[in-house]
């Protein structure tokens, strides 16, 4: 139980186009999905929270208009990178937590991670 | 101060070494702790979930927590080379819907 899944795996694009990824609790309602970004041998870094239904809720130095988050359901969550730059070249984790599912369980499961590679 | 310490290493081991990995933290209303192994381009996944003090085990994997030290430890017994991974701990508050704190990770490389 408890997975989440991440499309697409891996995704190069040129500058200036948009990319959008997709985070799916594949067993479970996430009524909290995150977003990660984490650079070569570095740790996670917390882009955003977001909770079914509202808007999602963006850590400081994080451009709210670049990074479109948008979680639709209980089970769905996407991050779309706009007008992206190799800067932008990263990976990009979400995870998903059911805080409902009761102190026990009440953890984050992470996705397989999805690299971007801007040109 | 950050809210969660931990050394990212690199730790590199012989294989069959009992490997300890450690974690210290500031805030004494965490009350659950997490170890998570994350391979090379991979996403992390969950190893260990304790809650408060005491220990946990789980194969060759051992969860500890000093709540009076403000303390976690996660050792792995008979290490083998597939567990080359680096190993990130966090933990939260009580009560749902409490933020999520990591430690920075530490590289560990078991040597065969």
């Amino acid at each position: 139980g408890a997975v989440v899944s991440q499309h697409p795996s891996r995704v190069i694009c040129k500058s200036g186009t948009s990319v959008k990824i997709e985070c799916r609790s594949l067993d479970f309602q996430a009524t909290t999905m995150f977003w990660y970004r984490q650079f070569p041998k570095q740790s996670l870094m917390l882009m955003a929270t977001s909770n079914e239904g509202s808007k999602a809720t963006y850590e400081q130095g994080v451009e709210k208009d670049k990074f479109l988050i948008n979680h639709a359901s209980l089970t769905l969550s996407t991050l779309t990178v706009t007008s992206a730059h190799p800067e932008d070249s990263s990976f990009y984790i979400c995870s998903a937590r059911d805080p409902a599912s009761g102190m026990e369980t009440d953890t984050q499961y992470f996705g397989p991670g999805t690299r971007l590679t801007v040109l | 101060q950050k809210e969660v310490e931990q050394d990212p290493g690199p730790l590199s081991v012989p294989e069959g070494a009992i490997v300890s990995l450690n974690c210290t933290y500031s805030n004494s209303a965490f009350q659950y702790f997490m170890w998570y192994r994350q391979y090379s381009r991979k996403g992390p996944e969950l190893l260990m979930y304790t809650y408060s003090s005491g220990n946990k085990e789980d194969g060759r994997f051992t969860a500890q927590v000093d709540k009076s030290s403000k303390y976690i430890s996660l050792f792995i017994r008979d290490s083998q080379p597939s567990d080359s991974a680096t190993y990130l701990c966090a933990m939260r508050r009580g009560g749902p819907g409490n933020q999520f704190y990591f430690g920075t990770g530490t590289s560990l490389t078991v040597i065969p």
